[in-house]
């Protein structure tokens, strides 16, 4: 149990371009959502934390305007890169918590998204 | 503030048994957990500890004392395969984790 997807798990754009990343809970209902950046090399960078049906939570230094998390269900959120630049290449990372009593802890990852910007 | 605090790279030997420390300083505590994550791959979860003491699965065990804001991750009869980073992770008091900056593990044959 607790599976978690991603897709697409490879995104290879133009600059300027939006681009839309899914994260959906196959197997159990998640009332968080986290979306995380890593670069090579570097430690998972924590970007948003979603709750189903409202607005999400952004990190400091993280433009909401740039990337729009959009939670609308228990097992799906998605993020939004907008207007993609090169610097915004990276892998980003969804997780999520559910609401049963066994999983409130617990972040169970998704695969991930490689996304390149040229 | 609130502060992670493990080794940056370790080094052990294939069959050996390796140690894997983290220390913390957190607002509040709801539990402690360490992740795998292969090069490449995203984290998956190996264990949470939210009372003292040493939970064992398997090979891996991982070790909580909350009075010393301390834990470690304990790798026994290591395989190739177990080359990896390993990040511990604190949830505070409201719930969000605290990552630490991973530790990569190398296997040596």
């Amino acid at each position: 149990g607790a599976v978690v997807s991603q897709h697409p798990s490879w995104v290879i754009c133009k600059s300027g371009t939006s681009v839309k990343i899914e994260c959906r809970s196959l197997d159990f209902q998640a009332t968080t959502m986290f979306w995380y950046r890593q670069f090579p090399k570097q430690s998972l960078m924590l970007m948003a934390t979603s709750n189903e049906g409202s607005k999400a939570t952004y990190e400091q230094g993280v433009e909401k305007d740039k990337f729009l998390i959009n939670h609308a269900s228990l097992t799906l959120s998605t993020l939004t890169v907008t207007s993609a630049h090169p610097e915004d290449s990276s892998f980003y990372i969804c997780s999520a918590r559910g609401s049963a009593s066994s999983q409130q802890e617990t972040q169970y990852f998704g695969p991930g998204t490689r996304l390149l910007v040229l | 503030g609130q502060n992670i605090d493990q080794p940056t790279e370790m080094t052990a030997t294939e069959g050996a048994i390796v140690q894997i420390n983290c220390t913390y300083q957190t607002s509040g505590f709801n539990g402690l957990f360490w992740y795998q994550q292969h090069a490449g791959e995203a984290p998956t979860f190996l264990s949470y500890n939210v009372l003292d003491g040493l939970e064992e699965k398997g090979r891996f065990s991982s070790f909580l004392s909350r009075s010393k804001g301390y834990s470690y991750l304990l790798l026994k009869e290591l395989q190739m395969k177990d080359s990896a980073s390993y990040l511990c992770a604190v949830m505070d008091s409201n719930y969000q984790l605290i990552w630490g900056a991973g530790t990569k593990l190398i296997i040596k044959p």
